[in-house]
């Protein structure tokens, strides 16, 4: 079975450019979390969808920071313009939301690098 | 503000030891604490989960103790073995794991042998 997708697995761009991060769920699962890992501050939660619509973006650290999911099976997460702080591994997982319970199941995540 | 506390930050233990990690919450209204296990270069795998109607829950060599009075609970990994080298991870979740989570900082375990 086909786990958490996430393309690109390793991004490395220069201060100010655009960067677009991107997730396929798990066929079937209707909730989808983006996170993000650094050393300092661990993993934090930023956005999370449920049924394609945001339900909780209070972790986004600020404007340049936009998600998007246009479709049960896609999203996306992008950072415009990139920032040296943003440097960090950037996590997609999935559930299958029933009631109130659900496993999250993360992907392998994208390491950026932002110079 | 830090919602989940995790301790220690890193633990030896001894092949065929007892690895103890342990974590401390605040918000009252979280009702779901899973574990999760995350090996380098690698997303976080759940490894065990627990809700609060429960004080305990095993699932073979891994082990949730769950203190709701102290809002506390711990990861117990029996007979640890080298294999089980890894960073983990506490959280908690209002939502049953259908909301957001909300990690500790981590324990990264060594299993020397």
């Amino acid at each position: 079975d086909a786990g958490v997708i996430q393309s690109p697995r390793h991004e490395v761009t220069e201060m100010g450019q655009e960067v677009t991060l991107r997730c396929k769920p798990i066929s079937g699962h209707n909730s989808l979390f983006w996170y993000r890992q650094t050393m300092m501050r661990g993993l934090e939660l930023l956005i999370y969808f449920n049924n394609n619509v945001p339900i909780d973006d209070s972790g986004m650290p600020e404007d340049r920071f936009s998600a998007k999911m246009p479709n049960a099976s896609f999203s996306t997460l992008k950072i415009q313009p990139s920032e040296p702080r943003d440097s960090a591994v950037y996590f997609c997982a999935s559930t299958l939301r029933t009631g109130l319970a659900g496993t999250q199941y993360f992907g392998p995540g994208t390491r950026l690098l932002v110079l | 503000q830090q919602q989940v506390k995790q301790s220690p930050q890193s633990l030896i233990v001894q092949k065929g030891g007892i690895s103890i990690i342990n974590c401390a919450y605040e918000n009252t209204a979280f009702d779901y604490f899973p574990w999760y296990q995350q090996f380098p270069g690698k997303g976080p795998a759940l490894l065990i989960a627990i809700r609060p109607d429960v004080s305990e829950k095993k699932e073979g060599r891994f082990t949730i103790s769950f203190n709701k009075s102290a809002k506390q609970f711990s990861l117990h990994i029996m007979d640890s073995q080298p294999g089980d080298s890894a960073t983990y991870f506490c959280a908690a979740s209002p939502g049953g794991g259908a909301d957001g989570l909300t990690f500790g900082k981590g324990t990264h375990l060594i299993i020397q042998p």
